[in-house]
């Protein structure tokens, strides 16, 4: 597609379920990233993958959240046991490499409603 | 990477130039100066970036000081639609390895006024 696509665009969820979000990259775009953004918040950076290195997990608030990236494409985050505090709008980015600040392109994001 | 520093919001009148700040007094000589927008409930947009020179596109110039530490993004032609939360980031170049993932601060608001 012409830009980075994230589904579901809204979710409303209630606390304790499993939710996954989906990220879909531009086409040839070897690098995705996962940030979140709380309510007036910055931009909090979640996970890094490029091509088949292993993803950069460091920036995941706890061992509830998990990522992974198929065929070097599409990408799901999952969080589990979702709690109040996970409410956010999760946003998606990929970049032609994983170098190259310049070529982000985000997509709209999934806006995450833990009740 | 190099921390910055940006005033939380402005205002600038539409048709006017607006000109944000950004200061980055630690900056290293492999950083380059980049800049991001965000406008209500959209991801953040690539704006431009540069590493010492002076930079324009079709949306912005970038003025960087001559020692480097700080810069000014300028809209050259204010219009409402640039009303949004515009991030100043500095960062290392790519250079093969590791992982490279924009660090975002709190940004300026800015708020164009008809």
């Amino acid at each position: 597609g012409a830009g980075v696509s994230q589904s579901p665009s809204n979710k409303v969820t209630e606390k304790g379920k499993d939710v996954e979000l989906r990220c879909d990259p531009i086409s040839g775009h070897t690098a995705l990233y996962w940030y979140r953004q709380s309510l007036g918040q910055g931009l909090e950076f979640l996970i890094y993958f490029q091509g088949n290195s292993a993803p950069d997990k460091s920036g995941l608030p706890s061992d509830r959240f998990s990522a992974e990236r198929t065929g070097g494409s599409v990408s799901t985050l999952t969080i589990q046991r979702t709690q109040q505090e996970d409410s956010a709008v999760y946003l998606c980015a990929s970049s032609p490499q994983s170098g190259a600040a310049y070529g982000y392109t985000f997509g709209s994001g999934t806006r995450l409603t833990v009740v | 990477d190099a921390k910055t520093t940006q005033p939380p919001s402005m205002d600038c009148a539409e048709g006017r130039a607006a000109n944000l700040p950004c200061n980055h007094s630690t900056i290293s000589g492999n950083e380059y100066v980049y800049w991001y927008r965000q406008i209500h409930s959209q991801g953040p947009q690539y704006i431009i970036h540069g590493l010492k020179n002076n930079e324009t596109n079709e949306m912005a110039s970038l003025i960087i000081t001559e020692d480097r530490k700080s810069s000014t993004l300028i809209l050259p032609h204010a219009t409402l639609r640039d009303t949004a939360v515009y991030y100043c980031i500095v960062r290392v170049a790519y250079s093969g390895a590791g992982s490279y993932q924009l660090t975002f601060g709190k940004g300026t608001k800015l708020s164009v006024i008809p």
